[in-house]
C-alpha cells in the first residue's frame, strides 16, 4: 500500500499524559500536513512541512503541540500534558507541491479520559 | 465570518436522486476547490478539484464553482447507498475546510 499511514490509529491516554503519533506520507510527497477534525467539524490545519522545513503554524497549534520531519520523510506530532479538548481525530495529509491534491492518511482518534 | 460555509446537514434523500451539495467562501484569492468524502471513521478521500470557474464532470459526480457569486457545488448523479458519506468542500490556498455536510442516500 503506497498511502499515507498513521499510527497508532486509536489512542486513549489519561489527562497530563504525553502522546506521540507518527505519519508516514506518501514516498515521493514533499510535502506534509497535519490537520485535527472534532465530530461534525471538517479538518482544521495545524501545520505543515516543506521537506523537513516546518512552514506554518496554525494558532491552534498551542505551545504543548510540537512536530517534526527531521529528515523530510515520515513526522511526528507530538502533544504534551493532554488534556480532555485534545480528544480529536488527528489527520496526516501529503501532497507533491503546494496548490495541488493532498492526500489523507486514515487518522489517529485520541481519546484524553 | 467562517472561510468556507457548509450547511452540515444531515441530507437525506431517495435513491437514485440527484443530490446538490454547496459551499460558499469568503475569500476571492481562493482558487483551487476540492470535494473530499469521508466515510465514518475514515480519513477525507479526495473526489474531485477544480481550479477557478467552470464545471468539471467525472462520472457520477459534477463539480461547479461560481466565482462570481463564491459558491461551489457538487452534484450526484444517480445517488447510491453507498454514496452515504460526509462531503468536505476545501480550499486550497490557506488549507480551510468546510463543516462537511453528512449524507444519506436511503435504499
Amino acid at each position: 500500500d503506497t498511502g499515507v499511514s498513521q499510527d497508532p490509529r486509536h489512542k486513549i491516554t489519561k489527562r497530563g499524559q504525553n502522546v506521540t503519533f507518527r505519519c508516514d506520507p506518501i514516498s515521493e510527497h514533499n510535502r506534509l500536513y497535519w490537520y485535527r477534525q472534532t465530530l461534525g467539524q471538517g479538518p482544521e490545519f495545524l501545520t505543515y512541512f516543506q521537506n523537513e522545513a516546518q512552514l506554518e503554524k496554525s494558532r491552534l497549534l498551542s505551545d504543548r503541540f510540537s512536530a517534526e520531519r527531521p529528515k523530510g520523510s515520515f513526522s511526528t506530532l507530538e502533544i504534551q500534558r493532554t488534556e480532555q479538548g485534545d480528544s480529536a481525530m488527528y489527520l496526516c495529509a501529503s501532497s507533491l507541491g503546494p496548490l495541488v491534491t493532498q492526500y489523507f492518511g486514515p487518522g489517529t482518534r485520541l481519546t484524553v479520559l | 465570518q467562517k472561510e468556507v460555509e457548509q450547511d452540515p446537514g444531515p441530507l437525506s434523500v431517495p435513491e437514485g436522486a440527484i443530490v446538490s451539495l454547496n459551499c460558499t467562501y469568503s475569500n476571492s484569492a481562493f482558487q483551487y476547490f476540492m470535494w473530499y468524502r469521508q466515510y465514518s471513521r475514515k480519513g477525507p478521500e479526495l473526489l474531485m478539484y477544480t481550479y477557478s470557474s467552470g464545471n468539471k464532470e467525472d462520472g457520477r459526480f459534477t463539480a461547479q464553482v461560481d466565482k462570481s457569486s463564491k459558491y461551489i457545488s457538487l452534484f450526484i448523479r444517480d445517488s447510491q447507498p453507498s454514496d452515504s458519506a460526509t462531503y468536505l468542500c476545501a480550499i486550497i490556498y490557506k488549507l480551510v475546510f468546510g463543516a462537511g455536510t453528512i449524507l444519506r442516500v436511503k435504499s
